[in-house]
């Protein structure tokens, strides 16, 4: 099993859809998460840290579920400018390395 | 100049050839690190630094060979590289190993 899994997509949502990708991680003992956002060609940027109790900023929500080791990204009100791939990202304890997901490519479309 | 900065952000070289990558990060973090990225592949880690000390190297092909010193600056030196070498390979800081980290623009190699 990957240490981290995500569907690669593509999601095709129209603008002011609610989408949410999921990612599922392997390492139980993992303590802390990220989503990421890569556009084309670009770097990935942090978008979101994801704490234990769920999280929003604007229009983004992130979750955890540590009993089903998954964490979710909600996404609403989509706009053309989050057609991206999102990677979820997920760090052991300590200083250990954080592991990144294959990433779920949206494209909003008009 | 604020955040990490990678120069150059395109090369192009032939196989024969040797280059060097160079990262600098003005965010005072501790940790640095070289990832790949290839086309419809996950990011690869290739090397991790901890305070200008390499902490993690993942059975990288010793044609890739990083230099860090000191925590802001880190390069990576290349020579007689393969075609599949060619990648987007990003330079990124953490405060902390491990931390999530923050990442340059990258530079985008092509080995002919």
């Amino acid at each position: 099993r990957k240490e981290v899994e995500q569907d690669p997509g593509p999601f095709n949502v129209p603008e002011g859809a609610t989408v949410a990708f999921n990612c599922t991680y392997s390492n139980s003992a993992s303590q802390s998460f990220f989503w990421y956002r890569q556009d084309c060609r670009k770097e990935p940027k942090l978008l979101m840290s994801v704490y234990s109790s769920g999280n929003e900023d604007g229009r983004f929500t992130a979750q955890l579920n540590r009993a089903s080791q998954y964490i979710s990204l909600l996404i609403r009100d989509s706009k053309l400018s989050d057609s991206a791939t999102y990677l979820c990202v997920v760090k052991p304890g300590g200083y250990q390395k954080v592991t990144f997901g294959t990433g779920t490519k949206l494209q909003v479309i008009p | 100049e604020t955040g990490v900065t990678q120069t150059p952000r395109h090369l192009v070289m032939g196989m024969t050839n040797k280059k060097s990558l160079k990262c600098e990060q003005h965010l005072g973090h501790n940790a640095m690190y070289w990832y790949k990225q290839s086309a419809k592949k996950p990011l690869e880690l290739m090397f991790v630094y901890n305070f200008k000390e390499q902490t993690e190297n993942n059975s990288v092909p010793s044609r890739f060979s990083p230099e860090c010193p000191n925590s802001s600056h880190l390069f990576l030196h290349l020579h007689t590289l393969q075609p599949e070498d060619s990648a987007l390979y990003l330079c990124a800081s953490s405060q902390e190993s491990g931390g999530a980290p923050f990442f340059g623009p990258g530079t985008r190699l092509t080995v002919l």
